[in-house]
């Protein structure tokens, strides 16, 4: 069954912490992309990082960092040195085939909580 | 180039009342999807539309919900009646047509609540 789990609901950090969001995905396709997702209090949905499952490369992106590991079906992102702003919903999501094109799964979302 | 808008932005409505949510893809896009979160869940596929034609609808709850795209561009999504359980965000996302995967763009949302 194809299913992406974040085990985190929520997190609450002190500002400047490092924090690490889990997700771990499961799929039977061997060609898929993996996704996060920030949603802010305004709702939106704000694409952070696309991966392909060809592409275990980690990257960093600022004070964002994604680490793609096959072998344990993880695609955890880390905030470094967190602040406010970075408080939002974050969604780990999972696009594979269906008939005629792409659906994405998300995960359940973790709400991080980033304190002054 | 405009992105995926969808309107309106927040409805409100009591229970029993009919609400139609809208969606306007990218220009070009023969893909559309609609997807929902209801209140502290996770972001549920609801259907697949390529051009005018659903793909897939295994996602769409129950009867009271009807999505049409007449003529492939924008795409409605009608609740009726609306109830309590139906008060969530509806995201729509659409993509390019081929074989291979093409990025999903998603619009802003549509924050449902049913009193």
């Amino acid at each position: 069954a194809q299913k992406v789990t974040q085990a985190q609901t929520e997190i609450s950090v002190v500002e400047k912490e490092d924090v690490t969001l889990d997700c771990v995905y499961e799929t039977r396709d061997t060609t898929y992309y993996l996704f996060w997702y920030k949603q802010p209090p305004s709702g939106e949905l704000v694409f952070l990082i696309r991966r392909n499952s060809f592409d275990e490369q980690n990257e960093i992106s600022g004070r964002y960092s994604w680490n793609f590991q096959k072998s344990t079906s993880s695609f955890n992102f880390t905030i470094t040195a967190s602040q406010v702003v970075d408080s939002a919903v974050y969604f780990c999501a999972l696009s594979e085939t269906n008939t005629g094109g792409f659906k994405t799964i998300f995960g359940a979302g973790t709400r991080l909580f980033v304190k002054a | 180039e405009a992105g995926v808008t969808q309107f309106p932005s927040h409805s409100v409505i009591e229970k029993g009342q009919t609400v139609t949510l809208r969606c306007d893809p990218i220009s070009g896009h023969d893909n559309l999807y609609w997807y929902r979160r209801v209140m502290g869940k996770e972001i549920k596929f609801l259907l697949h539309f390529v051009k005018e034609s659903k793909q897939d609808e295994s996602g769409m709850p129950n009867n009271r919900f009807l999505a049409e795209r007449t003529g492939g561009t924008y795409s409605t999504l009608k609740v009726q009646p609306a109830e309590l359980e139906d008060s969530g965000v509806y995201f729509c996302a659409s993509s390019q047509a081929g074989p291979s995967y093409d990025e999903q763009f998603f619009g802003p949302g549509t924050r449902l609540t049913v009193l």
